[in-house]
């Protein structure tokens, strides 16, 4: 089957512009989840939808970072404005049943 | 919330040797410990996962074991080869959720 597809997977940008990142999960699968992964760190959750509602957002930094899942499948992540600090990878994930989650490849982002 | 802490930090070892990676949680209603492995620029990748009902699980060359009353789990490989190098991630999370917490990764080097 195919996996999660992300893109871009690079994105160079000023502080202070915008950027936003684009999820397709994997068919079928309910749960998207976003993670940021700041170079020598483990993944940190941002935001957790299921179908296309909310579960989790308590770590995201909702006076800079929306998402959305409008139609329950593809999810996309903003950033705007966009601070030095945002520098990582932000990752995409999914799950179907249970809480095996596949990754996507990520996009590296980095803020200049 | 849950606080997971990963132990070493980096980890050499010789081809043939055994490596061993351990994980602490902080949270007792967390009942899934996934291990990832994630290679230089690539997507974390499931190489293992236990459950709270299972004291140890092995696939191959791959074992986890889970001690809930320390509230640690480990991740053991043998017979280890150049090809298992990377950064490996712990996780932990209550099934309820489905929100996973990384350790903050062993990087493993083995020498050929």
């Amino acid at each position: 089957e195919a996996g999660v597809a992300q893109s871009p997977r690079y994105k160079i940008i000023e502080k202070r512009q915008s950027v936003a990142f684009w999820c397709n999960p994997i068919s079928g699968h309910a749960t998207l989840y976003w993670y940021q992964q700041i170079l020598g760190q483990g993944p940190k959750l941002l935001i957790q939808f299921q179908n296309n509602g909310v579960v989790d957002d308590s770590q995201l930094p909702k006076d800079r970072f929306s998402a959305e899942r409008l139609k329950g499948v593809d999810s996309t992540l903003k950033i705007q404005p966009a601070k030095l600090e945002d520098s990582a990878v932000y990752l995409c994930a999914s799950s179907a049943q249970g809480e095996t989650q596949y990754f996507g490849p990520g996009t590296r982002l980095l803020v200049l | 919330g849950e606080n997971v802490e990963q132990h070493p930090s980096t980890l050499s070892v010789q081809e043939g040797d055994s490596a061993v990676i351990k994980c602490t949680y902080s949270d007792s209603a967390s009942n899934y410990f996934p291990w990832y492995k994630q290679e230089l620029g690539k997507r974390p990748q499931l190489i293992i996962d236990i459950r709270s009902n299972v004291g140890e699980k092995k696939d191959q060359r791959i074992a986890v074991t889970l001690n809930k009353t320390a509230k640690h789990f480990s991740l053991h490989i043998t017979e280890t080869q150049p090809e298992d190098s990377a950064v490996y991630f712990c996780a932990a999370s209550n099934s309820g959720f489905q929100k996973l917490v990384f350790g903050t990764g062993t990087r493993l080097l083995v020498s050929p």
